[in-house]
Formats: structure tokens, C-alpha cells, sequence
């Protein structure tokens, strides 16, 4: 079974603040974990990739993936205002299977 | 920009009549991809394309078929639309990639449709 859970917020910080965002997923045969942004009526836009467990960071952006605990994260540091979004987790088997997605967290930063 | 056009960008059509989405790339990926995204459900995959004439089912299929007949084209079509299939549509693309670095997979930026 694919399943990914996200909270669907809204989050609300406010600027400057750390951000955490979360997933949960079911399915231990996933191998590459990623975080998409999304600004409303635009498509998703690759934030993050990682593969297997471990940390990845770029920028303010820091992914984290605990496969033992079949759960991921991504921290947002000194949020701005331009980081309001929905922020869509994602994971895949690899090859041409496609990603299985959460639900998505509408995160707002308030100036 | 990831080189993915999707037409048309909105449409609205009534109820039984067939309607065809196109996704073009220019990034000579093999991999391609169709999502439809809904409140409450995200996104889920329709159906997806490994190479030319090569295609599978995804998690929601009933009702949709895809056609690929070159690298850069994947077109989606609704036999016979209905309300159900009114939804935001997204084309992705993606290139095989090694083990440990996988592939990375772009969105185009959506089709609207409305069926009424």
C-alpha cells in the first residue's frame, strides 16, 4: 500500500521563525524522498531531493529522512514571507515509477 | 524552467464529450507523467509513459487514456468527460538517473479543466 501522511495545516509562524514540516509514509520500499513547493495555480516546484536515509541541506532549506522510522522532514530557516506556500512531500520507488505525494501543508509567514 | 508546455491551460467542455490534453517537452526525457490534483486527495498519478509507444497504468486510470508517439509529446485523453474529471492536470517529466541519485521530476505548470 502507498500511503503518505501530511498535515494539511495552515501553519502559521512568524518571519524569521524555523519551520518544520513533516510525513509519515506506510511503504518501506521507498528509496528517494522529496520536497516540492507550490504557489497557488503554479505547478510544484522541486525543493529538495534525497535518497535513502540522512540530511541534505541547501541554503535555508534542510531535508531529513528517517527511513527506520518511515518518516521525513523539511526545516525552513529564517522564514520569509516569499516561503508562503504549500509544501508537498514526495517519495518513489525509483526507475519510471512515478511519486507518491502527500496531501500537501499550506504554510504561511506572517511579516 | 523545466521545458514542459502543457495546452490548453483551461478549458471547459460538457459532459461526454472527449477531450485531449497535450504535454510537450524539450528536455528529450524518457520519463513522462500525468497527475491530476484535487482538494482533499493531492496529487495522484493518472498515467505515466517509460518510452515511446511504452505506457502504464497509475492510481486513478478509469476513464483516461494516454498516447505517446514521439520522445517530446504525451497526450491525455478523456473518452467521455464528466463532472468527476473537472481538476487541475499536471504533465511531469523525468530522466533515469543512477542508483543513489535517482530522477528528478519536474511539473509543468497545469491544466485546467472544467467539465459542466
Amino acid at each position: 500500500q502507498k500511503e503518505v501522511e501530511q498535515d494539511p495545516g495552515p501553519l502559521s509562524v512568524p518571519e524569521g521563525a524555523i519551520v518544520s514540516l513533516n510525513c509519515t509514509y506506510s511503504n518501506s520500499a521507498f528509496q528517494y524522498f522529496m520536497w516540492y513547493r507550490q504557489y497557488s495555480r503554479k505547478g510544484p516546484e522541486l525543493l529538495m531531493y534525497t535518497y535513502s536515509s540522512g540530511n541534505k541541506e541547501d541554503g535555508r532549506f534542510t531535508a531529513q529522512v528517517d527511513k527506520s522510522s518511515k518518516y521525513i522532514s523539511l526545516f525552513i530557516r529564517d522564514s520569509q514571507p516569499s516561503d508562503s506556500a504549500t509544501y508537498l512531500c514526495a517519495m518513489t520507488l525509483g526507475g519510471a515509477d512515478g511519486l507518491t505525494f502527500g496531501k500537501g501543508t499550506h504554510l504561511i509567514i506572517q511579516p | 524552467d523545466a521545458g514542459i508546455t502543457q495546452s490548453p491551460r483551461h478549458k471547459v467542455t460538457e459532459t461526454g464529450t472527449p477531450v485531449t490534453l497535450r504535454c510537450h517537452q524539450t528536455e528529450n526525457h524518457r520519463y513522462m507523467y500525468w497527475y491530476r490534483q484535487d482538494p482533499g486527495h493531492g496529487l495522484r498519478l493518472i498515467h505515466y509513459s517509460y518510452g515511446v509507444k511504452d505506457t502504464d497504468k497509475g492510481e486513478v486510470s478509469d476513464g483516461y487514456s494516454v498516447s505517446r508517439s514521439k520522445t517530446e509529446d504525451f497526450l491525455l485523453t478523456l473518452e467521455s468527460a464528466t463532472s468527476s474529471q473537472t481538476s487541475v492536470y499536471f504533465c511531469a517529466i523525468s530522466e533515469p538517473g543512477q542508483a543513489g541519485s535517482g530522477n528528478t521530476i519536474y511539473f509543468g505548470e497545469g491544466s485546467w479543466l472544467t467539465v459542466v
